[in-house]
């Protein structure tokens, strides 16, 4: 079964660095990735996907991902966080069918001044 | 357009009772997905209705059930609450396939006492 692992539970990091949330893939067969991020007391909202074509995908609010099949990766960058990032961001493959999604545990990004 | 929307936002009742959760998906979307949001278990698929039938479903007791009517609208039911019930639940609609997008609600809190 496919399924997704994000290796940080929480990432701080400091206004206008840059940052990389990591997440690994578990499949042998095409994929359908996605990052989403969820602010305090929201929803999910997409960042980006990835479902062929191009391994640079760019999403909104200056992120960006690549998919790396030989790594089985999918990390999402930003060369520079703002305050307003700091977030909940999870990755997720759709999984069983239908629209099924298996998210991973999600990472937490802390933006500090 | 008018996004994924939820009610009630919030909710506590008491062990043994029973919940239903309402959602409205986006105009034009048949497919409505929910979601348990625990800090234990993190994100956690109910369940996917599409045209008004079940397309998958997740690891959960027979509880918890739902189902979807002919304008999309779904609902979904909690029978005998437990405590471990008190959960963030989300519906998330989408199109019809695995690439779409999924747009999701902000979400009802559930607090069981």
């Amino acid at each position: 079964a496919q399924s997704v692992t994000q290796l940080d539970s929480q990432v701080p990091v400091f206004e206008e660095a840059p940052v990389e949330l990591r997440c690994n893939y578990s499949s042998s067969v095409s994929v359908y990735l996605f990052w989403y991020v969820q602010y305090p007391n929201q929803g999910l909202q997409l960042l980006l996907k990835y479902l062929s074509g191009s391994t640079l995908v760019k999403g909104i609010n200056g992120f960006e991902a690549e998919f790396n099949k030989s790594q089985t990766s999918f990390h999402l960058r930003k060369p520079s966080v703002h305050i307003s990032d700091t977030a909940e961001y999870f990755c997720a493959v759709p999984t069983g069918g239908g629209n099924k999604l298996t998210f991973g545990t999600g990472t937490q990004l802390k933006v500090e001044l | 357009k008018a996004g994924v929307t939820q009610t009630p936002r919030y909710l506590i009742k008491t062990r043994g009772q029973q919940v239903t959760l309402s959602c409205s998906p986006i105009s034009g979307h048949r497919s409505v997905s929910w979601y348990q949001q625990t800090p234990g278990q993190g994100l956690q698929f109910l369940f996917e209705y599409f045209s008004e039938t079940q397309r998958n479903k997740g690891n959960f007791p027979g509880r918890f059930s739902g189902r979807q009517f002919s304008n999309s609208r779904s609902e979904m039911n909690v029978s005998t609450l437990e405590l471990g019930d008190s959960a963030l639940y989300l519906c998330a609609s989408s199109l019809e396939r695995a690439r779409d997008t999924q747009y999701f609600g902000p979400g009802t809190r559930l607090t069981v006492l």
